[in-house]
C-alpha cells in the first residue's frame, strides 16, 4: 500500500516567518491533496496538485507538485497565529476512490 | 449549507457495548468515507462507499461495520466496543472520481473504557 511521510512532524515558528512542509510519497502520486485541520475540528480543503510541476496558491499558502521525486511541498510565507494547525496530505489512487494520509505536521505560530 | 453531518459528537462506551456513529450529507456526493485518527496520527480509512447499496473495505475494517440505504447516509456500526476503538471518527464525502476534494465533517470523539 502507498505510504506517505511528512516532514517535519511538528514545527514552531515565530510570526512573520515561512515554512516549509514537505510530503513523500513511496509509490507514484496520481493526485496530492493537501487539508487543515484545527485543533479539535474536521478537515478543510486547501487545495489538489494532480501534474508534475503544478503549483497552486492561496492566499500566503503555496503548494507544489515534484513529480519525479513523488514529493510535494506546502510554503506559507509570512505565518500567521491563524496559520497554527494540523497539515495533512492526501494522496489519491489510481481508481480515485480512496485517499491515503500521511502522519500530519503540527503547526504553531507564536505571536 | 449543512455539508457533512456527524453525531454525536462525543461518546463514552464501556467495552463490549455497541453503537452507531451517524453520517449525513446533502451535497449529493456518490462517495462517503469513514475514517479513524488515532492521537498523533494521520487518518485511516475505515471503509468507504461508491453509491447506495454498495460498500468495501478500507484499511483498518476490524471491528466496523457500515450500511448505505440511501445517497445522503452512510452510518458506521462497532458491534463489540474495545478500547482499541478509542479514536476521532471522521465521516467525508465527495464527488465520483474528476478529481474532487473529499469534504470532512467535525468528527466524533469516542472513548471506550
Amino acid at each position: 500500500s502507498q505510504e506517505l511521510e511528512q516532514s517535519p512532524q511538528s514545527l514552531i515558528v515565530q510570526e512573520g516567518k515561512n515554512l516549509t512542509i514537505n510530503c513523500t510519497s513511496s509509490k507514484t502520486l496520481y493526485g496530492l491533496y493537501w487539508y487543515k485541520q484545527k485543533y479539535g475540528e474536521g478537515l478543510i480543503f486547501l487545495m489538489m496538485l494532480q501534474k508534475g510541476g503544478e503549483e497552486k496558491s492561496h492566499e500566503k499558502i503555496t503548494a507544489k507538485l515534484d513529480e519525479k521525486k513523488q514529493q510535494s511541498s506546502l510554503h506559507i510565507t509570512a505565518s500567521q497565529p491563524s496559520h497554527a494547525g494540523i497539515y495533512l496530505c492526501g494522496s489519491q489512487n489510481n481508481a480515485g476512490n480512496m485517499l491515503t494520509f500521511g502522519g500530519g505536521t503540527r503547526l504553531m505560530v507564536k505571536p | 449549507n449543512a455539508g457533512v453531518t456527524q453525531t454525536p459528537k462525543f461518546r463514552i462506551l464501556k467495552i463490549g457495548q455497541s453503537m452507531t456513529l451517524q453520517c449525513a450529507q446533502d451535497m449529493n456526493h456518490n462517495y462517503m468515507y469513514w475514517y479513524r485518527q488515532d492521537p498523533g496520527m494521520g487518518l485511516k480509512l475505515i471503509y468507504y462507499s461508491v453509491g447506495a447499496g454498495i460498500t468495501d473495505k478500507g484499511e483498518v475494517p476490524n471491528g466496523y461495520n457500515v450500511s448505505r440505504s440511501t445517497t445522503e447516509d452512510f452510518p458506521l456500526r462497532l458491534e463489540l466496543a474495545a478500547p482499541s476503538q478509542t479514536s476521532v471518527y471522521f465521516c467525508a464525502s465527495s464527488r465520483p472520481r474528476d478529481n474532487q476534494p473529499q469534504h470532512f465533517g467535525d468528527g466524533t470523539r469516542l472513548s471506550i473504557l
